[in-house]
């Protein structure tokens, strides 16, 4: 079984300071790891995703196959950052996406 | 204008009835799915369909049905078997292949039974 695990339902930071979302994951064997980001009153939409390695909006992850990690980071945290975050993993080869529970940001100004 | 469309966006609804919510997209893709979102929950996975014809149960299927007869649609049915239907339903779907494809989503749809 597949399984995603967000240990913070809220994270309050303040504007200008570092963000680290956290995100551990279960799967025994290679996943693909997502981060998903759902602004107010907007659908859900991709955020960035571990094979690509990019940076997008300031945001990066990186993917600790020993820790079974998949944590969201930013520097410098911004208003507009202010969102619902969710980590999401589908095994290779298949269809299937399992989410995790979310984590809210808020930035406080 | 290419995406995924979900109808109705809001429905209400009397226990015990049977509903429907439609889910279309024009992006030819092949995989689609159901997720129900509640707060404090995130998203669950409910069926998703790789193929037309074909479909599979998510974590969470019990008191669902779908049906995937045409590539572009992929309707969910909310049974009276369903026992807390009341939640927030979003349709998603992704391009042929997996392999770090991304996955579209719907704008949703609000169901509440009284």
């Amino acid at each position: 079984a597949q399984r995603v695990t967000q240990p913070e339902k809220l994270l309050s930071v303040f504007k200008g300071a570092p963000v680290e979302l956290k995100c551990n994951y279960s799967y025994s064997g290679s996943p693909e790891l997502f981060w998903y980001v759902q602004y107010s009153r907007q659908r859900l939409q991709l955020l960035l995703r571990h094979i690509s390695r990019e940076s997008i909006k300031g945001f990066t992850a990186d993917l600790n196959k020993g820790e079974t990690s998949f944590h969201l980071k930013k520097p410098f945290a911004q208003e507009e950052d202010s969102a619902m975050y969710y980590c999401a993993l589908r095994g290779a080869g298949s269809y299937q996406l399992t989410f995790g529970k979310g984590t809210k940001l808020s930035v406080i100004p | 204008d290419g995406g995924i469309t979900q109808s109705p966006k809001y429905l209400f609804r009397k226990e015990g009835q049977n509903v429907t919510l439609s889910c279309e997209q024009n992006l030819n893709h092949d995989a689609m799915y159901w997720y129900r979102q509640d707060p404090g929950q995130g998203l669950r996975l409910i069926y998703y369909s790789q193929i037309v014809n074909d479909f599979q149960k998510g974590d969470i299927a019990e008191g669902y049905s779908v049906s995937r007869e045409k590539k572009e649609s992929f309707p969910l049915t909310v049974t009276s078997a369903q026992k807390n239907p009341t939640a927030f339903y979003l349709c998603a779907s992704t391009p042929t292949g997996y392999s770090g494809n991304t996955i579209y989503f719907g704008e949703g749809s609000w169901l509440t039974v009284v």
